[in-house]
C-alpha cells in the first residue's frame, strides 16, 4: 500500500514552545489529510480535515488557533502546536487519502508529543 | 452526527476459536465502512473494506459484510491466530473519516 511518513515520531518540549509535526505522503497525492489525536487505550479523534490549498475544518471543540493545519501541497501536510501545555501531551497520527472510487486512507506511523 | 459503535474489549480467545466484533454505524448518505488494524508498536492499517451495502470485504481470514438494513459492519474470523492479536477499529467515511473506539483483541496458544 502506499506510505505516509510523519515526522518526528517522539518529542518532548517544553511548556509554552511550539512544534511542527510533518505529514508526508511518499508515493501518491493525498488530496486530503486528516489529523487525530489518541489518547491512551481510547481511540482515534478526528481533530481537522484538510484539503490540499484549503483551510482546514475542524471538529467541534478543537481549537483552530492552537492546532495550525496547513496542506499546502498534495504530499505535505503539517500540525503545529502553538503554546504547548502538558494537556497537550498525547499520540498524533495524520492519514492521507484521495477521494475517488476505493477510497482509501493511509496513515503515519503517529507522533508522540510529551510537554514538561 | 456521524458515528461509529462497537464492542468494547479486550476480546480474550484461544487460538482457532470463532471471532466476531460488532460494529454499528450511524451516517447521513451512503458512508464507506472499513476495518483497521493497529498490531503492537505498529500504526494503523487497513484490513478491509466495503463501498456500498450488500459488499463483502474480506482480507487474511478476516470478513465483514456491509448492512444497510442494520447499519452494521461486523467482523468476523472463522479461526484467529496468535498473530491476529491487535487493536481492531471500525471506521466509515463520507467527507471525513470517523472511527468506533476500538476493540483488543488477545488470541492465546
Amino acid at each position: 500500500g502506499a506510505v505516509v511518513s510523519q515526522h518526528p515520531s517522539w518529542v518532548i518540549c517544553k511548556s509554552g514552545t511550539s512544534v511542527k509535526i510533518e505529514c508526508r505522503s511518499l508515493d501518491f497525492q493525498a488530496t486530503t489529510m486528516f489529523w487525530y489525536r489518541q489518547f491512551p487505550k481510547q481511540s482515534l479523534m478526528l481533530m481537522a480535515t484538510s484539503n490540499e490549498g484549503s483551510k482546514a475544518t475542524y471538529e467541534q471543540g478543537v481549537e483552530k488557533d492552537k492546532f495550525l493545519i496547513n496542506h499546502a501541497s498534495l504530499t505535505l501536510s503539517t500540525l503545529t502546536v502553538t503554546s504547548a501545555h502538558p494537556e497537550d501531551s498525547s499520540f498524533y497520527i495524520c492519514s492521507g487519502a484521495t477521494w475517488g472510487a476505493g477510497t482509501e486512507a493511509f496513515f503515519g506511523q503517529g507522533t508522540r508529543l510529551t510537554v514538561v | 452526527g456521524d458515528s461509529v459503535t462497537q464492542m468494547e474489549g479486550p476480546v480474550t480467545l484461544s487460538e482457532e476459536a470463532f471471532l466476531t466484533i460488532n460494529c454499528t454505524y450511524t451516517a447521513t448518505g451512503y458512508p464507506s465502512l472499513f476495518w483497521y488494524v493497529q498490531y503492537p508498536g505498529e500504526g494503523l492499517q487497513l484490513l478491509l473494506k466495503a463501498t456500498k451495502a450488500d459488499d463483502k470485504g474480506s482480507n487474511k481470514g478476516f470478513e465483514a459484510t456491509y448492512r444497510k438494513e442494520t447499519t452494521s459492519f461486523h467482523l468476523e474470523k472463522g479461526s484467529v491466530q496468535v498473530s491476529d492479536s491487535a487493536v481492531y477499529f471500525c471506521a466509515l467515511c463520507t467527507d471525513k473519516l470517523i472511527f468506533g473506539t476500538g476493540t483488543r483483541l488477545q488470541v492465546f496458544p
